[in-house]
């Protein structure tokens, strides 16, 4: 899988946008970009996931530019429930089926 | 069900006993992966099952770890002797089998947060 970069930690306040860049110079033709969402003490949830250009859902967009070594994390108008660490996933999921997570990007919103 | 169960939510061993773990997996869900929250926010995969036969076992620590799919009953985890460095959360993680669209997204569980004294 293709080792990813992203910040330690993020602070924002309500009602900001926040984005989170990770870096993935190694990515090959066959991966995707996935991330997920951890809030305390919980499991990683799934957000959102894409292969090029953008991607939106209700939660998050994706952007990913047309070389695609790296995407950018968009969370609208943030609250306080969005605190959570983020992580960025690379991977061919159709032959390698195991997630590897990195550090991830813990996010903390403040009122 | 509709979401991925674990047991016990907590469990405190002292070093040497033995510790079990369970999962129930989404219903309909072909694949279940075990994985070991050690620090904060390292992730590190244990493994994975194709219903009840074993898909990728690379991440086992084979001495102490041992791991079942069986038939009609949840997953398990279990570690024989347990060791000071194993206290971490472990997570269960479910999916179906890859669509074309979505690749292999994985539904967690809450995990089991093991303590060995």
């Amino acid at each position: 899988l293709a080792k990813t970069t992203q910040p330690i930690s993020m602070d924002s306040y309500e009602g900001q946008e926040v984005n989170i860049t990770c870096s993935h110079n190694n990515i090959a033709t066959n991966d995707y970009i996935t991330w997920y969402q951890q809030f305390p003490s919980q499991g990683p949830r799934f957000i959102i996931q894409g292969y090029k250009t953008k991607v939106t859902n209700e939660v998050a967009s994706l952007f990913i530019p047309a070389d695609r070594k790296s995407s950018t994390l968009s969370l609208p108008r943030v609250s306080l429930s969005d605190t959570a660490v983020y992580y960025c996933l690379v991977g061919d999921l159709s032959n390698d089926y195991k997630l590897s997570f990195g550090a991830g990007t813990t996010v903390t919103v403040r009122a | 069900g509709e979401e991925v169960a674990q047991t016990p939510k907590h469990l405190v061993r002292g070093e040497g006993q033995k510790a079990k773990l369970y999962c129930a997996p989404i219903k309909g869900h072909s694949y279940v992966f075990w994985y070991q929250q050690v620090l904060k926010n390292e992730f590190k995969f244990l493994i994975s099952f194709q219903n009840e036969n074993v898909f990728d076992e690379t991440g086992m620590p084979k001495e102490r770890f041992s791991a079942k799919c069986l038939p009609n009953s949840p997953c398990s985890l279990e570690i024989q002797a347990t060791k000071l460095e194993d206290s971490a959360v472990y997570f269960c993680a479910s999916s179906h089998s890859g669509t074309q669209t979505l690749h292999n997204e994985q539904f967690f569980g809450p995990g089991t947060r093991l303590t060995v004294l």
